[in-house]
């Protein structure tokens, strides 16, 4: 099992751009979470999402923040029009069971805007 | 507001030292306390938990209702804890849903 993947590992986009950040979770595992990591600050949580659906979107950003994680394939972390304030650590973490289990943390993507 | 505080941001001792890493929360209700390790280079991994009240390369934390704190500690550093240490929060039980301090850096000197 080689663990959460995430990918890219760093990503540059220019403002305006769109920046698409990808995790696949661990084998069996169906819960996906995204946290985001501000320079200087702490993980803080975004969306928890289970197969085809989104659980818990508490902290995403109302606008231009999406996520998905479809039925085949991983996990999307989608922000449209990214601005300076988007430059981030992005990290993905998941877990087999919803409560009671290890969620596994993949390396993040270090989206850096310009 | 739920909140983990950890008011060391770099924390930097001798090997063979003791070690404390302090977090407290706020939170209302009965929460679940994790510590997180982050060592150089390497990938978010859990260290240990309240409720497993297991010890973990030989750190061990408490849970502190009354000070509302979950110190990390280790009785003699080594070189090899030398990493990014993070305290969290989880309302829910969940482990994916986390509310994580800002993190203290342990530096351990030879």
């Amino acid at each position: 099992n080689a663990g959460v993947m995430q990918n890219p590992r760093h990503l540059v986009r220019r403002r305006g751009q769109e920046a698409r950040l990808r995790c696949s979770p661990m084998k069996g595992h169906s819960h996906v979470y995204w946290y985001r990591q501000l320079p200087e600050e702490g993980l803080k949580f975004m969306v928890y999402l289970q197969k085809e659906n989104i659980i818990d979107e508490s902290g995403m950003p109302k606008e231009r923040f999406s996520a998905e994680f479809p039925k085949e394939g991983p996990s999307i972390l989608r922000i449209q029009q990214v601005v300076r304030g988007d430059s981030a650590a992005y990290f993905c973490a998941s877990s087999p069971l919803s409560v009671d289990t290890e969620a596994f943390f993949g390396q993040g993507t270090r989206l850096t805007v310009v | 507001a739920q909140r983990v505080t950890q008011p060391e941001k770099l924390l930097s001792v001798f090997k063979g030292a003791p070690v404390e890493l302090k977090c407290n929360y706020s939170y209302s209700g009965s929460p679940e306390l994790f510590w997180y390790v982050q060592y150089s280079r390497q990938r978010l991994q859990l260290l240990l938990r309240h409720i497993s009240r297991e010890s973990i390369k030989g750190f061990t934390a408490d849970l502190n209702k009354g000070e509302t704190s979950f110190h990390l500690k280790k009785p003699f550093a080594q070189e090899e804890d030398s990493a990014m240490y993070y305290c969290a929060l989880s309302e829910s039980g969940s482990q994916g849903n986390l509310i994580f301090g800002k993190g203290t850096k342990l530096s351990v000197k030879p």
